[in-house]
């Protein structure tokens, strides 16, 4: 199974952008990249997802590298409520790609700072 | 429209006691999934279904039970609670479109203590 990695702990100052990065060298080419983020031991919130090219929406950016070992969330103005455990997950297919699943690491702690 | 909900939110047991947890989705998603968050590790899935009728087990299912009598809830038994068993329980729920992407919702969690 594919595994990501990510630093354990980042600050962003409020207002600013926060560059969350994720390595997952061993990704195959029909593996997804999600990115989850978990606020105070709340259920888990989605974010946004790719599989190789960069992807934007309301909430953030994802870039992915050519070669999909790494990729990076943007969050482009960080607010307070933007303090959360964001999770790098890279969804793998499994039983001849009839099941997937998630594998969930440890995160990033982001601390957006006034 | 409530997506996920998870009933109850905090229970304590005694060792050896049983408990249902009930998630229930009104999203019309095909897939459940039950999970558990410990301190210092990411979520491991413990069992899942990827549709009415259908369970299977994940990552950790040993001590755990699911029955998924309608498409709309996901229950997760613990026959004989074990301290081990302490930990944050999340349920979510995709919908699964083939072999396309499928983007999980989560439930607000139980927390379950065995004492």
């Amino acid at each position: 199974d594919a595994k990501t990695t990510q630093p354990p702990s980042m600050d962003c100052a409020e207002g600013r952008a926060a560059n969350l990065p994720c390595n997952h060298s061993t990704i195959s080419g029909n593996e997804y990249v999600y990115w989850y983020r978990q606020i105070h031991s709340q259920g888990p919130q989605y974010i946004i997802h790719g599989l190789k090219n960069n992807e934007t929406n309301e909430m953030a950016s994802l870039i992915i590298t050519e070669d999909r070992k790494s990729s990076t969330l943007i969050l482009p103005h960080a607010t307070l409520r933007d303090t959360a455990v964001y999770y790098c997950i890279v969804r793998v297919l499994y039983n001849a790609g009839n099941n997937r699943k998630l594998i969930w690491g440890l995160g990033t702690s982001l601390a957006v700072n006034p | 429209n409530a997506g996920v909900t998870q009933t109850p939110k905090f229970r304590v047991l005694k060792t050896g006691q049983s408990m249902t947890l009930l998630c229930a989705q009104d999203m019309n998603h095909e897939y459940m999934y039950w999970y558990r968050q410990d301190p210092g590790m990411g979520l491991r899935l413990i069992h899942y279904s990827v549709g009415e009728g259908t369970t299977a087990k994940g990552e950790v299912p040993d001590g755990y039970n699911v029955s998924r009598l309608k498409k709309q809830n996901f229950l997760l038994g613990l026959e004989s609670a074990a301290p081990s068993q302490t930990s944050v329980y999340f349920c979510a729920s995709s919908y699964s479109p083939g072999q396309g992407t499928d983007t999980q919702y989560f439930g607000p969690g139980t927390r379950l203590t065995v004492l």
